[in-house]
């Protein structure tokens, strides 16, 4: 499986923005890059996905570098129910499983 | 449309006895996948299945665990003669197709052992 690297942890104000990072230089042509959260006590959930251009929904938008080696994820304006560990995951092809790291921890500052 | 239901939320077995954890995908998903997460660990896969299908089990341990997902009715994560390492949250996701698109997490069966 190709593998991601993450910072161990960010911290972020509440209502600043939140630009997460994610290092995937492996990356093949077939592979999406995905996101996930997992709040305290809860089942993973999706944030983001995409292939090679910029995406952008409802919770957050994902930045992918033209030679697809890294992306970040963009919270626009974090808010505490943010808090969570956030994984980015390469996924595709025939490569179907959701292989999860150890993630960053992001910590949001009333 | 209901999200991925799992069954029971919490389940505490004594050891040596069975766990039968209950998954329910979203309505016209046919894939299924198992996950389970230990104490302070990370996600780690299990079991991947496609309605009737056993895709890939090669993170499900060779020995007292199986799955399956019949026709009709939930997916089952079966485990026969509990220990306490199995003790853990057992997540279930479901997805319209294999690998492109977004997979839905249940709340997860904590399962302890005792």
């Amino acid at each position: 499986d190709a593998k991601t690297t993450q910072p161990n942890s960010m911290e972020s104000n509440e209502e600043e923005p939140v630009h997460l990072p994610c290092n995937h230089s492996t990356i093949s042509g077939t592979d999406y890059i995905h996101w996930y959260r997992q709040l305290p006590s809860q089942g993973p959930e999706y944030v983001i996905h995409g292939l090679t251009s910029n995406v952008n929904n409802r919770m957050a938008s994902l930045a992918i570098a033209e030679d697809r080696k890294s992306s970040t994820l963009i919270l626009h304006r974090a808010t505490l129910r943010d808090a969570a560990v956030y994984y980015c995951i390469l996924s595709g092809g025939s490569n179907y499983k959701l292989t999860f790291g150890k993630g960053t921890l992001l910590t949001v500052n009333p | 449309n209901a999200g991925v239901m799992q069954n029971p939320r919490h389940l505490v077995r004594r050891r040596g006895q069975e766990a039968r954890l209950r998954c329910s995908p979203m309505k016209g998903h046919s894939h299924v996948y198992w996950y389970r997460q230990l104490p302070e660990e990370g996600l780690k896969f299990m079991v991947y299945l496609q309605k009737e299908n056993i895709i890939d089990e090669s993170g499900m341990p060779k020995e007292r665990f199986s799955a399956e997902f019949p026709k009709e009715g939930p997916s089952i994560l079966r485990i026969q003669q509990v220990v306490r390492g199995d003790s853990a949250a057992y997540f279930c996701a479901s997805s319209s197709r294999a690998s492109d698109t977004e997979a839905f997490f249940g709340q997860g069966t904590r399962l302890t052992v005792v």
